[in-house]
């Protein structure tokens, strides 16, 4: 399984963009990147996720390096909705669907 | 409700005594997974199934028991619960059939063993 590393904690202020970058350079070439964030007391939820290209969503962007290496999660403008732990997941979904998680990035919003 | 639940949200139970957590999910999505989080380590998988009748182990299955005997059910049970259970477990769903690979979380179930 591909690991991860992600910083442990990262700070933003509201309204401004926050960039939370991803190491994964044992990626495979058949895993997809997926991004969870999980706010306090609740489960897990689904961001995005992207293969090769960047993506976008309603919640955020995925940018994916050219080399597949690292990516990174793109809040456009924070708000104080947005302080969660943000994971940063390869996924194979031929590995039946499982999802190995890490520690994520703890990212508190400042008013 | 729509979406997926989990029942109780709390518990606290007696080392020696089985438990049973509760996952019910309205979409009829094939895959459902356990989880548990512990501080310190990241979501770990406990079992997951892919259909009805069809389950497996992930990383961490000993001591904890599923069933699935309908597609929208996956009770996890404890068959004889120990402090190391002590944990939050999230139950989550998925559809491949959507194409994108978004699992559904539960609100998690708040397990404490004495």
């Amino acid at each position: 399984d591909a690991k991860t590393t992600q910083p442990n904690s990262m700070e933003s202020n509201e309204e401004e963009p926050v960039h939370l970058p991803c190491n994964h350079s044992t990626i495979s070439g058949t895993d997809y990147i997926h991004w969870y964030r999980q706010l306090p007391s609740q489960g897990p939820e689904y961001v995005i996720h992207g293969l090769t290209s960047n993506v976008n969503n309603r919640m955020a962007s995925l940018a994916i390096a050219e080399d597949r290496k690292s990516s990174t999660l793109i809040l456009h403008r924070a708000t104080l909705r947005d302080a969660a732990v943000y994971y940063c997941i390869p996924y194979n979904a031929g590995n039946n669907r499982k999802l190995i998680w890490g520690l994520g990035t703890s990212l508190a919003v400042n008013p | 409700d729509a979406g997926i639940t989990q029942s109780p949200r709390y518990k606290i139970t007696e080392t020696g005594r089985q438990v049973t957590l509760m996952c019910h999910q309205t979409w009829s999505h094939s895959y459902m997974f356990w989880y548990r989080q512990d501080l310190g380590h990241g979501l770990r998988l406990i079992y997951y199934s892919a259909a009805a009748d069809i389950t497996d182990k992930g990383e961490v299955p000993d001591g904890y028991v599923v069933s699935r005997s309908k597609t929208e059910n996956f009770p996890l049970t404890l068959e004889s619960a120990t402090r190391s259970q002590t944990s939050v477990y999230f139950c989550a769903s998925e559809d491949p059939g959507l194409g994108s690979y978004e699992q559904y979380f539960g609100p998690g179930t708040r397990l404490t063993v004495t």
